[in-house]
C-alpha cells in the first residue's frame, strides 16, 4: 500500500527565508507526486507536479527516488504562500490520490 | 469554464440519519472521486466512478455509498450518521478514467457536514 508522510503540521517562516516543505512517499512502482494548496476559504488547487518539472509562484519540487521524497522548496516566503500544502501520490490506480496530512505553512512579517 | 459544483455547501444533521451530497463535475469530465477531510485523518479517498461504474473505493464501512449518472453528475450518501462522520466532503473531477500524464485532478469547494 502506499503512503505519504508530512512531518511537519506547520512551518513558520518569515518573508523572504527560504521554504522547504518535506514529504516522503512509501510505494514499490514509479508513482507520480503532486502538490496541492489550498488557500483560505478557498478550494484545493493543483500547485504542481513533478513530471512537469516545473516553477510555480516560485515554487519547485524535485521527485528523488533514493530517498523517495518530494520536497516542495522556494527561495523566498511571500505572504501570499501562507496556506495549507498537501503532498499526494497517485500509484496507478484510477484517479485516486493518496494524501499526506498535509503541513500549515505561515509566513510572518 | 465552470469549476467542480457540490450541493448543500453547508448542512446539519443527527445521529442516525441519512444524508445525501451532490457534485456537478467540469463539463466534459467523465471521472468524479469523493474524499473526507477531516483535522485528525486528513484527506482520504471515499470512492471514484467513471461512467455510471464505481472504479476504485476506500477503506470506508457500507454506510457510504454512492452512485454517478448518465451526465457524470454524482451522488454520495452516507446512512446511519455518527458523530466521527463531520467532516468537509470533497468531490474532484478529472477528465480520463485515469490519471494519466497531463490529467489533473479537479476539486470542488467542498460540502462541510455537522453531525449533531
Amino acid at each position: 500500500a502506499q503512503r505519504v508522510t508530512q512531518p511537519e503540521k506547520l512551518l513558520s517562516v518569515f518573508k523572504g527565508a527560504p521554504v522547504e516543505l518535506k514529504c516522503n512517499y512509501s510505494y514499490s512502482g514509479s508513482p507520480e507526486l503532486f502538490w496541492y494548496v489550498q488557500y483560505s476559504r478557498q478550494r484545493l488547487q493543483l500547485l504542481l507536479r513533478h513530471i512537469s518539472r516545473e516553477s510555480i509562484k516560485g515554487f519547485t519540487a524535485d521527485l528523488n527516488k533514493g530517498e523517495t521524497s518530494f520536497h516542495l522548496k522556494k527561495p523566498f516566503a511571500q505572504e501570499e504562500d501562507s496556506a495549507m500544502y498537501y503532498c499526494a501520490l497517485w500509484a496507478g490506480t484510477a484517479s485516486k490520490l493518496t494524501f499526506g496530512t498535509g503541513t500549515r505553512l505561515q509566513v510572518t512579517l | 469554464k465552470a469549476g467542480v459544483t457540490q450541493t448543500p455547501r453547508y448542512l446539519i444533521k443527527t445521529r442516525g440519519q441519512q444524508v445525501t451530497l451532490s457534485c456537478s463535475p467540469i463539463s466534459g469530465h467523465r471521472s468524479v472521486s469523493w474524499y473526507q477531510q477531516t483535522p485528525g485523518q486528513g484527506l482520504q479517498f471515499l470512492f471514484e466512478y467513471f461512467s455510471e461504474t464505481q472504479r476504485n473505493k476506500g477503506n470506508f464501512p457500507g454506510r457510504f455509498s454512492g452512485r454517478q449518472f448518465s451526465n457524470s453528475r454524482s451522488e454520495m450518501n452516507v446512512s446511519t450518521l455518527e458523530l466521527g462522520d463531520s467532516a468537509l466532503y470533497l468531490c474532484a473531477s478529472s477528465l480520463g478514467q485515469v490519471l494519466k500524464s497531463g490529467n489533473t485532478i479537479y476539486f470542488g469547494e467542498g460540502s462541510w457536514l455537522t453531525v449533531v
